[in-house]
C-alpha cells in the first residue's frame, strides 16, 4: 500500500544552519505531496505542497521539490531560526477529492540559538 | 479565520469508561477526519466522514466509532477505553472536491487511560 518514510529525528541545528529533512514515498498513481508543521502545543498546519512531478512547493523560506524518479520530497531551508523548532510531517494524498492523507512518522527539529 | 475546535485538550479516563471526543468546524467543510498521533508512528487515520451521517473506516478503526449528525460536528467515541488508546487525537476538516488536499486541524485532545 501507499506509505511515507521520513528521516529519524530529532534533528538539532544551530541558528542559521542549513536544513534538510528527507522524505520518500511509495504510491500508485500520481499523488500530491505535502509538508505539514506542528508547533509546540498546536495542531498541524500546511507548510507547502506540490501536486505533480518537478513541482516545487515553497513557503516561509522552506522548499521541497516533487521528484518522481527518486520518489522523494525532501524539505530544505537555507537558514533556520529558533522559531522553526517544531515537528515536521511529510504526507501524500490518496485522493484529492476526499482529502485523505497518509503521513510519515514526523521529524522533530530543534534549533538552538 | 478558519477554525477547528476540539472540546477537550486533556482528558484522563479509567479503563472501561466510555469516552466522547467532540470536534466542531466553522468552515462549512464536507470532509471531517479523526487521526491518532503517536511518537514514531506519525498520524494514523481512524475514521472519516464526507457528509452528514456518512462515515468510512480509516486504517485503525478497531475500538472506535464515530457520529456525524450535523455538518459542523464530528464525534469520536471510545465505547470501552483501554490503556492502549492513550494517545493524542487530532480532528481535521477539508473541503470536498478540493484539488489542494489541504486539511485544517484542531489543536488536539490528549487522552490518558489509566
Amino acid at each position: 500500500g501507499d506509505s511515507v518514510t521520513q528521516m529519524e529525528g530529532p534533528v538539532t541545528l544551530s541558528e542559521e544552519a542549513f536544513l534538510t529533512i528527507n522524505c520518500t514515498y511509495t504510491a500508485t498513481g500520481y499523488p500530491s505531496l505535502f509538508w505539514y508543521v506542528q508547533y509546540p502545543g498546536e495542531g498541524l498546519q500546511l507548510l507547502l505542497k506540490a501536486t505533480k512531478a518537478d513541482d516545487k512547493g515553497s513557503n516561509k523560506g522552506f522548499e521541497a521539490t516533487y521528484r518522481k524518479e527518486t520518489t522523494s520530497f525532501h524539505l530544505e531551508k537555507g537558514s533556520v531560526q529558533v522559531s522553526d523548532s517544531a515537528v515536521y510531517f511529510c504526507a501524500l494524498s490518496r485522493s484529492s477529492n476526499t482529502g485523505k492523507l497518509i503521513f510519515g512518522q514526523g521529524t522533530t527539529l530543534q534549533v538552538k540559538p | 479565520d478558519v477554525k477547528v475546535t476540539q472540546s477537550s485538550r486533556y482528558l484522563v479516563k479509567r479503563t472501561g469508561e466510555k469516552v466522547f471526543l467532540e470536534c466542531v468546524q466553522d468552515m462549512d467543510h464536507e470532509n471531517m477526519f479523526w487521526y491518532r498521533q503517536d511518537p514514531g508512528l506519525g498520524l494514523r487515520l481512524i475514521y472519516f466522514s464526507y457528509d452528514v451521517k456518512m462515515k468510512e473506516k480509516g486504517d485503525i478503526p478497531e475500538g472506535y466509532s464515530v457520529s456525524r449528525e450535523k455538518k459542523e460536528r464530528f464525534s469520536l467515541i471510545l465505547e470501552s477505553a483501554s490503556t492502549n488508546q492513550t494517545s493524542m487525537y487530532l480532528c481535521a476538516s477539508s473541503l470536498f472536491g478540493t484539488s489542494t488536499g489541504e486539511l485544517f486541524f484542531g489543536e488536539g485532545s490528549r487522552l490518558t487511560v489509566l
